[in-house]
This record gives C-alpha cells, sequence and structure tokens, in this order.
C-alpha cells in the first residue's frame, strides 16, 4: 500500500516549457487535490477533484490545468512554465471531499 | 470566512521540554479540527483531529481538545523529542479544508 505517490520528485524547467506532473493513489479515496506550498503562504489549493470525472478551481489556478484519468490518478499541467510557479507542489487524496487528506512526498519545480 | 490563525514561528526547544502551539479559528457552525504535521522534505501527514466540541484528539504523545467557547484547538505535547522537530499545521473543515500558516519547531539536544 504506498498510499499517494508523484512522479517526478523534482524537476527544473525553463520559461515556456511545459510538464505535467503526475499523482496517483491506491486507496481507493474519491477526491484529490493539487496544492502549492510556497515559503511564507502556505498550502494553497490550486485544483480539485471531488470524484471521478470532475475537476473544479482551488484558489490558485491560473497557470494550470489538470485532468482527472480515471479514480486513482490525477495530473497537473503546466502549459507554459513561468519562474513565478517554482514552488513545491502536493497531490493529495480523501475518501470524503475535504476532510482527512492523504499527501505524496512533494514535486520540487524550479523554473529559470 | 472561516479562517485559522497559528502562532508564528519559529519556536525552538530543547528536548524534554513542553510544547504548545497555539491555534485559534472562525468558522460557522460546527467545524472538525485538525493538525497535520509535515516533517523535512516530506508530505503532510494528519496528526490528529477532533470532530465535535471537548473531543481531544491523541496520537504520538500530542493532545488537542477541541474548546468552542474559546474557538480553539491547541497542540501540546510533555516532552518533545529531537525526532519532533518539523513543521506543524492546523486545518478546519466547514465548508472546505483550509489549513493555517504552519508553526514551524525545532527541538535541540
Amino acid at each position: 500500500n504506498a498510499g499517494v505517490t508523484q512522479t517526478p520528485k523534482f524537476q527544473v524547467l525553463k520559461t515556456g516549457q511545459s510538464m505535467t506532473l503526475q499523482c496517483a493513489q491506491d486507496m481507493n479515496h474519491n477526491s484529490m487535490y493539487w496544492y502549492r506550498q510556497d515559503p511564507g503562504m502556505g498550502l494553497r489549493l490550486i485544483y480539485y477533484s471531488a470524484s471521478e470525472g470532475t475537476t473544479d478551481k482551488g484558489e490558485v489556478p491560473n497557470g494550470y490545468n489538470v485532468s482527472r484519468l480515471n479514480k486513482r490518478e490525477f495530473s497537473l499541467r503546466l502549459e507554459s512554465a513561468a519562474p513565478s510557479q517554482t514552488s513545491v507542489y502536493f497531490c493529495a487524496s480523501s475518501e470524503v471531499r475535504d476532510y482527512e487528506q492523504y499527501f505524496g512526498p512533494g514535486t520540487r519545480l524550479t523554473v529559470t | 470566512g472561516d479562517s485559522v490563525t497559528q502562532m508564528e514561528g519559529p519556536v525552538t526547544l530543547s528536548e524534554e521540554a513542553f510544547l504548545t502551539i497555539n491555534c485559534t479559528y472562525t468558522a460557522t457552525g460546527y467545524p472538525s479540527l485538525f493538525w497535520y504535521v509535515q516533517y523535512p522534505g516530506e508530505g503532510l501527514q494528519l496528526l490528529l483531529k477532533a470532530t465535535k466540541a471537548d473531543d481531544k484528539g491523541s496520537n504520538k504523545g500530542f493532545e488537542a481538545t477541541y474548546r468552542k467557547e474559546t474557538t480553539s484547538f491547541h497542540l501540546e505535547k510533555g516532552s518533545v523529542q529531537v525526532s519532533d522537530s518539523a513543521v506543524y499545521f492546523c486545518a478546519l473543515r466547514g465548508g472546505k479544508l483550509i489549513f493555517g500558516q504552519g508553526t514551524e519547531l525545532s527541538v535541540k539536544p
């Protein structure tokens, strides 16, 4: 039982490049989330998926897109990376929306 | 709207000292309350929770009591260890899950 897994762990991009962050959970959870964590800003919700087939914007969705591929997988795409997107990205999942969330280990992204 | 306020860090303690990290909240209704912990280089882990007034959540020697009259959910531990060094997040779930800013704890031997 791996819980929530994220790939890659580290990534460096140049401004304007695109990439997709992958997230998978093996707990049969209905809801999944993407957060970013920046110094002094705490955790900010980017997008979430309350259930398979649905996605909704969170607090800071601009510059990102998401896909809930199936119940297990929820990906985050940066179409044209900007230095302001340098951050640590966490995926999380929960059985019930917004209740106990289980987090992945994070992806440390640097955009130069 | 709903909000969570935590004491600012960093908090530095010596091993075996008593720990309190303050957390107060603003919410309508009766939210559930949580403490999460983030060890260096890792994601957040749920540490404990309380779902109604006067509930006490506990785990790994940490405790927090849901105080509706003071809208607080302070985290306490009687004797901290170096391995408790981490960032601690208070969170509430009313209509959605809201995290505090986090409090960094550093425990010195």
